[in-house]
């Protein structure tokens, strides 16, 4: 099975600040890797797939990269709007998800 | 614009089984899979497995080989998941969800599973 490696577990950041989120592949997965938000009580939201391309709707302020087998989601200016829970999914094989960042503000 | 609509929350008795329901609309429902998702409390996501609308094929995680059940009903729009043989440990909130653009990329707004006798 591919585990997916997602760090920080949490995370408090200041408005306007840049954030980044890591989730490391235990194996090659391509850019089959996805980003999401959940906010408390809601349905995850896709943000990134294909490791870089950002979904429909979702604000430039968030991108994607990949370095080998590690993904990065890059969040440029913290706005409130954006706390909340962050996955990363690996759709390579067996879909499976990191254990999840918890973004609060500071 | 998709949506795809779940059925109420369960409460159900130990050992028993559960049926629900992810009402699709908005696109042509045999186009695309129908993914689901297990949330435990404060958890993160899991994938169960996903159906083919259109042919009936499944596709499931093999943790949850013998726990759920994927089905269709394309004349209603409809992907069903039967949870059998419940325990506490199935208590969770699960996800319809489907494919494209991008994996995951439309969501039900979740089924609450209760399991207490």
């Amino acid at each position: 099975d591919i585990q997916m490696t997602q760090s920080p577990a949490s995370l408090s950041a200041s408005l306007e600040e840049i954030v980044t989120i890591t989730c490391q592949a235990s194996q090659d997965i391509g850019n089959w890797l996805s980003w999401y938000q959940q906010k408390p009580g809601k349905s995850p939201q896709l943000l990134i797939y294909g490791a870089t391309s950002l979904a429909d709707g979702v604000p430039s302020r968030f991108s994607g990269s990949r370095s080998g087998t590690q993904y990065s989601l890059k969040i440029s200016r913290l706005q409130v709007e954006d706390i909340g829970i962050y996955y990363c999914l690996q759709a390579y094989s067996a879909n499976t998800f990191g254990a999840g960042t918890k973004l609060e503000l500071k | 614009q998709v949506n795809l609509l779940q059925s109420g929350a369960a409460l159900v008795k130990p050992g028993a089984s559960v049926k629900l329901s992810c009402k699709a609309s908005g696109y042509t429902f045999t186009d695309y899979y129908i993914h689901w998702v297990k949330q435990s409390h404060g958890k993160s996501l899991e994938w169960i497995g996903y159906i083919n609308p259109n042919s009936g094929y499944t596709n499931y995680n093999e943790k949850f080989k013998s726990k759920a059940t994927l089905t269709v009903d394309k004349s209603t729009n409809t992907a069903y998941m039967e949870l059998s043989r419940l325990t506490s440990e199935d208590s969770a909130t699960y996800y319809c969800t489907r494919d494209y653009p991008g994996p995951f990329a439309y969501w039900g707004q979740g089924t609450l599973v209760t399991v207490s006798s």
